[in-house]
């Protein structure tokens, strides 16, 4: 699977729009980018995910540029609640492994700021 | 119900002894999975079943055993395991192993070795 580049860490004020990216510039033509994120001591929890059309549900919008080399999640109206590490994870096709696996990098610490 | 159940939430257990962390999963997901968590690092996958069968196990010691007596339930039973097995352990599970579907995290099991 290709390797993904986050920020750190990033910092947002309570009812702005987050925008954390990320890059995956060696993404290949049948993988998918899943955003998935981690409140703190829980389980992780999927978000959104897309293979090159943006995409939009009632969490998150996923932008994915026209090269696909890298994509940007935005949450619109980030709350406190929204303070969690995003991952970014892309995620190949099906290897005959028994199933897809996620490999997770360092990801995102968010800190939405009242 | 999109719930991945764990228990117990939290375990200490000495070097000695032996342990079982179970999850389970109402969802008729096909694919189920054990993670491993330690502090301010991403979850590491230890191992995936598909149809209650094991399909890969990424080189974890045999300490850890898994088992998947049926499609809705996973256990990780522990023995003579040692203080850096001290983690958050999760549980997770998606529907059909082929395909790209997001996983179902639980809330995780902390385990503490001492």
């Amino acid at each position: 699977d290709a390797k993904t580049t986050q920020p750190t860490s990033m910092d947002c004020a309570e009812g702005r729009a987050a925008n954390l990216p990320c890059n995956h510039s060696t993404i290949s033509g049948n993988e998918y980018v899943y955003w998935y994120r981690q409140i703190h001591s829980q389980g992780p929890q999927y978000i959104i995910h897309g293979l090159k059309n943006n995409e939009t549900n009632e969490m998150a919008s996923l932008i994915i540029t026209e090269d696909r080399k890298s994509s940007t999640l935005i949450l619109p109206h980030a709350t406190l609640r929204d303070t969690a590490v995003y991952y970014c994870i892309v995620r190949g096709p099906y290897s005959g492994a028994g199933s897809y696996q996620l490999t997770f990098g360092k990801g995102t610490k968010l800190s939405v700021i009242p | 119900d999109t719930e991945v159940t764990q228990t117990p939430k939290h375990l200490v257990m000495g070097m000695t002894n032996k342990k079982s962390l179970k999850c389970e999963q109402h969802m008729g997901h096909r694919a189920m999975y054990w993670y491993k968590q330690k502090a301010k690092k991403p979850p590491e996958l230890m191992f995936v079943y598909s149809y209650e069968k094991l399909s890969i196990n990424e080189s974890v010691p045999s300490r850890f055993s898994p088992e998947c007596p049926n499609s809705s339930l996973l256990n990780l039973h522990l023995h003579a395991l040692q203080p850096e097995d001290s983690a958050l352990y999760l549980c997770a599970s998606s529907q059909d192993p082929g395909q790209a579907y997001e996983q179902y995290f639980g809330p995780g099991t902390r385990l503490t070795v001492t």
